[in-house]
């Protein structure tokens, strides 16, 4: 069990510009979630997965993010167009079950600076 | 909407005093789930309440599901500074978390 690995660990972009994310899970988890964090906020839900199908997608993400998990593996997160808002902690984390309550194995993020 | 809140938001206690922080839910849950970020880090998972009234406790930390299933606690004996960080707790779906207590020990 290698935990959960998110690529790259930092990335900074001019605004304008598209970035996108990589998310490992752990392999034997089937569920896989998106979060957004600035400093001293909890995490804020952007997206959830299980396995490769999209169930969920947060009513404040705009158009210009997307996500996706093609082989139900591993998953992107792209954001087009970066604004100065976008600057975060991009966090994923997987879990496994058919059901909501297995615990949540958090990535060490991706942080996001949008000069 | 279905959010959950915890008070308070920051904590600053003498170390070895104890320490609690509240997380109310606006709607009943099935269950709740705790967590730690230590400044720098991503969240861990602490631990999971399911049952109304329930009580479980690690070492120096007890965690309370309230009997009404809407209402939850953590509370920390005798602190000590490896208990510095914040502490979310997170609804059954594990999409909201609360905006978690931020926990300071003044040595």
């Amino acid at each position: 069990d290698t935990g959960v690995s998110q690529d790259p660990r930092h990335k900074i972009t001019k605004r304008g510009q598209n970035v996108t994310f990589r998310c490992d899970p752990i392999s034997e988890h089937n569920r896989l979630y998106w979060y957004r964090q600035t400093l001293g906020q909890g995490p804020e839900f952007l997206t959830y997965f299980q396995n490769e199908a999209q169930l969920e997608k947060s009513r404040l993400l705009s158009d210009r993010f997307s996500a996706e998990r093609p082989k139900g593996s591993f998953s992107t997160l792209e954001i087009q167009r970066t604004e100065q808002g976008d600057s975060a902690m991009y966090l994923c984390a997987s879990s496994y079950g058919e059901i909501y309550n297995s615990p949540l194995h958090f990535g060490n993020g991706t942080r996001l600076t949008v000069t | 909407g279905q959010q959950v809140m915890q008070i308070p938001q920051y904590q600053h206690v003498q170390e070895g005093e104890d320490f609690t922080t509240y997380c109310n839910s606006s709607t009943t849950l099935s269950n709740i789930q705790w967590y730690k970020q230590r400044p720098g880090g991503h969240p861990v998972f602490l631990i999971q309440l399911v049952k109304s009234g329930e009580v479980k406790k690690q070492k120096r930390l007890t965690f309370q599901f309230g009997e009404a299933k809407k209402n939850s606690s953590l509370h920390i004996t005798a602190t000590q500074t490896t208990d510095v960080g914040t502490y979310f707790c997170t609804r059954d779906d594990k999409i909201i978390f609360g905006k978690g207590t931020r926990l300071h020990i003044l040595p």
